[in-house]
């Protein structure tokens, strides 16, 4: 079945440590994007990619970084810079230039202790 | 620039009543329109979506929407919530070729 992965679903880490979050598509889509999702608040984009090996930052990018090598692929890293960490990371997918909506992943909670 | 608002941050109504959630675009020509539908915890799952054509779109679990151009509107309703229905909802749109935009979500609630 095609879909959008992330993993894990769960991520505990103690603060001052980086840490990646996977996202992995098989629908063959462009664009990838990340967003983080606080309680009661809505989505905040933080990067976005149409291509490979290109990406833009979000709303909120200070703090994270993405890379691009797979057109499959879209980890986010998450920084020590990153002051709030701790929230839920939604990835999504989209066929850019179609008619068609973005997929999202089933998203990773994020816990800096 | 193109913006997505969702003016009613949360909404209750009674199980059986019909509902309403309320979404605004600002954007020159007409964009692709979607409406998501988010249980706690979980990721986000299309109801509809419009692109051209009939205004009156209908999505999945007993939801409509309505596109009005003069009204920059797209409206998602549904004749008779259920207690499944509570949940967070977002209206999206996605201009070609660019990102999508999010509105700040309407977290319905149900009463018994």
């Amino acid at each position: 079945d095609g879909g959008i992965t992330q993993s894990p679903k769960y991520l505990f880490r103690k603060e001052g440590q980086n840490v990646t979050l996977s996202c992995e598509q098989n629908l063959n889509h462009d664009a990838m994007y990340w967003y983080r999702q606080d309680p009661g608040q809505g989505l905040r984009l933080i990067y976005y990619s149409q291509i490979v090996n290109d990406f833009q930052k979000g709303d909120i990018a200070e703090g994270y970084s993405v890379s691009r090598e797979k057109k499959e692929s879209f980890p986010l890293t998450v920084t020590s810079a990153q002051k709030n960490p701790t929230a839920f990371y939604l990835c999504a997918s989209s066929d850019r230039g179609r008619r068609t909506e973005a997929f999202f992943g089933q998203g990773t909670r994020l816990t800096v202790v | 620039a193109q913006s997505v608002t969702q003016p009613d941050i949360h909404i209750t109504v009674s199980e059986g009543a019909s509902l309403e959630l309320r979404c605004n675009y600002s954007y020159g020509a007409t964009p692709y329109l979607f409406w998501y539908v988010q249980s706690p915890g979980q990721g986000l799952q299309l109801l509809l979506k419009y692109f051209s054509g009939d205004t009156l779109v209908q999505g999945i679990k007993g939801f409509e929407a309505e596109f009005k151009r003069s009204q920059s509107s797209f409206n998602l309703r549904k004749p008779s919530v259920h207690w499944s229905d509570a949940a967070e909802y977002f209206c999206a749109v996605s201009p070609p070729l660019t990102k999508i935009i999010f509105g700040s979500g309407t977290r319905l609630s149900i009463r018994p």
